[in-house]
């Protein structure tokens, strides 16, 4: 079984610019979750999908903002890049509400 | 509002040593308790987790950790280190509410030879 995907691998991008991170579940997986993972300060929960519906958010600017596909994998839009958003963003799946969340290995944002 | 704290960003041991990264929690339900591990370059990979049922959770490659709730604790623990247990591991909690884990910063586990 395919574990949860994410690309591009690596992504380089300059102050100001649009930045998109796609990821794919796990078969039968509904839910998609991302987090940012920044030098020192762990993971950051940033949003949460199930269903197609945005059904909640951590503490970050709108400027993050994202949506689920019918096929349930999702894209993570960061506009007007800024250099502290540098970091691994990682998706994770899950079956349902309350279930593990199976972790993806992450996508390393760059913003020079 | 559920918290982490992880004890140490950094924990070195030697090879065969007793292994022990300290996690404690905040939560204002039962908590549900989470131990992960990512592997350089890689993402997280659940090591164990603790539901409410027992208090001494085992999980994979040799790990087991011990809910107590009069010390909000949920440290993880194995009894000989090996030098591919290096990696950073990661102390989460969730509440019945969101279940969305909140992670705390990590400890680096250094194994030396």
């Amino acid at each position: 079984e395919a574990g949860v995907t994410q690309s591009p691998t690596h992504l380089i991008k300059t102050r100001g610019q649009q930045a998109t991170l796609r990821c794919s579940p796990i078969s039968g997986h509904t839910s998609v979750y991302w987090y940012q993972q920044a030098l020192g300060l762990g993971l950051q929960f940033l949003l949460w999908y199930d269903e197609g519906e945005e059904r909640n958010r951590g503490n970050f600017p709108p400027r993050f903002s994202g949506r689920q596909f019918p096929n349930y994998s999702s894209e993570l839009n960061v506009n007007a890049l800024e250099l502290e958003d540098s970091a691994l963003y990682l998706c994770a799946s899950s079956s349902q509400q309350g279930t593990d969340l199976f972790f993806g290995p992450g996508t390393r944002l760059t913003v020079l | 509002a559920q918290s982490v704290t992880q004890l140490g960003s950094h924990v070195s041991v030697s090879e065969g040593a007793l292994v022990l990264l300290r996690c404690n929690y905040s939560s204002s339900v039962p908590p549900y308790l989470f131990w992960y591990v990512q592997y350089p370059n890689q993402g997280l990979q659940l090591l164990l987790k603790y539901t409410s049922a027992a208090t001494l959770v085992k999980g994979i490659n040799g790990f087991e950790a011990e809910f107590k709730k009069s010390e909000t604790s949920f440290h993880l623990t194995k009894p000989s280190a090996h030098m591919s247990d290096a990696a950073e591991y990661f102390c989460a909690v969730s509440d019945g509410g969101s279940y969305i884990p909140t992670f705390g910063r990590g400890t680096s586990l250094i194994v030396h030879p």
